[in-house]
Parts: structure tokens; sequence; C-alpha cells
């Protein structure tokens, strides 16, 4: 089992639809959860990062996490084609120094 | 500088050689990673810096990687008698510190790594 699992997709969704990312993790210790968005050959960028239960908003982003089910979601409103890439789930390992990362979701936002 | 740089950019290289990749990272920030994506795969944690500490190694996937930091700053991760499936993506990322990687870290734009 990995530690941090993601749906690989694609997944596909008209513009101005919400898109629904979803991650779970295996390491009830971890204590941040960050979401990076990768463009094709580009590096990951951060996006959002959130450390307690329930809902964390950023403009068109809402980050959810619930720990009792060791799982974190990425919502984004009103999703544009400058969306579409892949979303990398990420969680700190616990008296580690690094992070788990999930293989990525691609998402595609079709015009 | 205003980012990490990382270099080259692409590097194709006959099995069997080695290569140096270079991190600059952010300036002022003291912790520096390596992560390593290949096609298909999640990030792969390789090696961690922080400041003038022992690095933590755990990830280096054999005693062909190896890396330093000079001066707490510019890193270089070496590969010797590299193999076909050394090739990846390699990513370096800096950071304030340990303690606030809880905010997440800063990746540079990373090296293509080709063994032929």
């Amino acid at each position: 089992q990995k530690e941090v699992e993601q749906n690989s997709g694609p997944l596909s969704v008209p513009e101005g639809a919400i898109a629904s990312l979803n991650c779970t993790y295996s390491d009830r210790g971890s204590q941040s959860f960050f979401w990076y968005r990768q463009y094709s050959g580009k590096s990951p960028e951060l996006i959002m990062s959130i450390y307690s239960n329930g809902d964390k908003e950023d403009g068109r982003f809402t980050a959810q996490l619930n720990k009792a089910s060791q799982y974190v979601s990425l919502l984004i409103r009103d999703s544009q084609p400058s969306d579409s890439a892949t979303y990398l789930c990420a969680a700190d390992v616990p008296m580690g120094n690094q992070f788990y990362f999930g293989t990525g979701t691609s998402l595609t936002v079709i015009p | 500088g205003a980012g990490v740089s990382q270099s080259p950019s692409n590097k194709v290289t006959e099995k069997g050689k080695d290569v140096e990749l270079r991190c600059d990272p952010i300036s002022g920030h003291t912790a520096l990673y390596w992560y390593r994506q290949s096609l298909g795969q999640g990030l792969e944690f390789l090696i961690y810096f922080q400041g003038n500490s022992a690095p933590d190694k755990s990830g280096l996937p054999s005693d062909r990687f190896s890396a330093e930091r000079t001066g707490g700053s510019v890193s270089t991760l070496t590969i010797q008698r590299t193999q076909q499936e050394d090739s990846a993506v390699y990513l370096c990322a800096s950071s304030l510190d340990r303690r606030t990687v809880s905010g997440g870290y800063t990746f540079g734009s990373g090296t293509r790594l080709t063994v032929v």
C-alpha cells in the first residue's frame, strides 16, 4: 500500500463546473497536507496547504481534510481550461524530513 | 536568487557514465531536498540537507548516488555509473527551514536525465 494514494484519472470536467480531486493517506501520524499543481513538463507548484480537520478556502480552491477517515480532497470551483494539469497530493512524514507524494490526478477542463 | 535554479535542464548520457546535477536554492533557505520523478510515478524522496547538519540520505536508491551541499547553499547530486533505470526528472526543492516545512516548499524546474 502506498502512503498516499490518488486516482490517476484522467478526470474531465466542463468549463465552469466543480472539479473534485481526492487523496487518501495511510500514516495516521501525518499532520500537514498539501496540494501541488504540475503542468506538463513543469515542476510542481504549491497551491494549497491544510493542517486541521475541515475546509480551507482560497479563491476558487477549497481543501478538505478528514483525519479520522484519512482523506484529503481539493475542490476547484468554476473550473477553467487553465486548471488543466496534474494535481499531486502530499502528506508530511511523521518524524521525517520529507513528504509522501501521490502519483497525481490528471485533470482536463473542457472549454 | 528569486527561485530554485537547477542545471542542466536536460542531460543525455551514456550508460555507465557519471553525471552531476546542480541545484541553487532560494537565498536564505536552509533546507534543501532532492526528489526524482519517473514517468507515471510519484515523487521519490532522495536526500535532505538542513543547514550544516548531517544530511538525511535515507532515500538514496543505491551507493551510486551521492550528494553534497557546499557552504549551506548550492547542492550537487552525483550519479555514478548511470543505468537506464536512472532516467527521470530530478527535482530540487528548498524551504526556509525544517520547522516551516509545514508551509510546503518551492521546487526548481528540474533536470531531465536520459540514460541511453
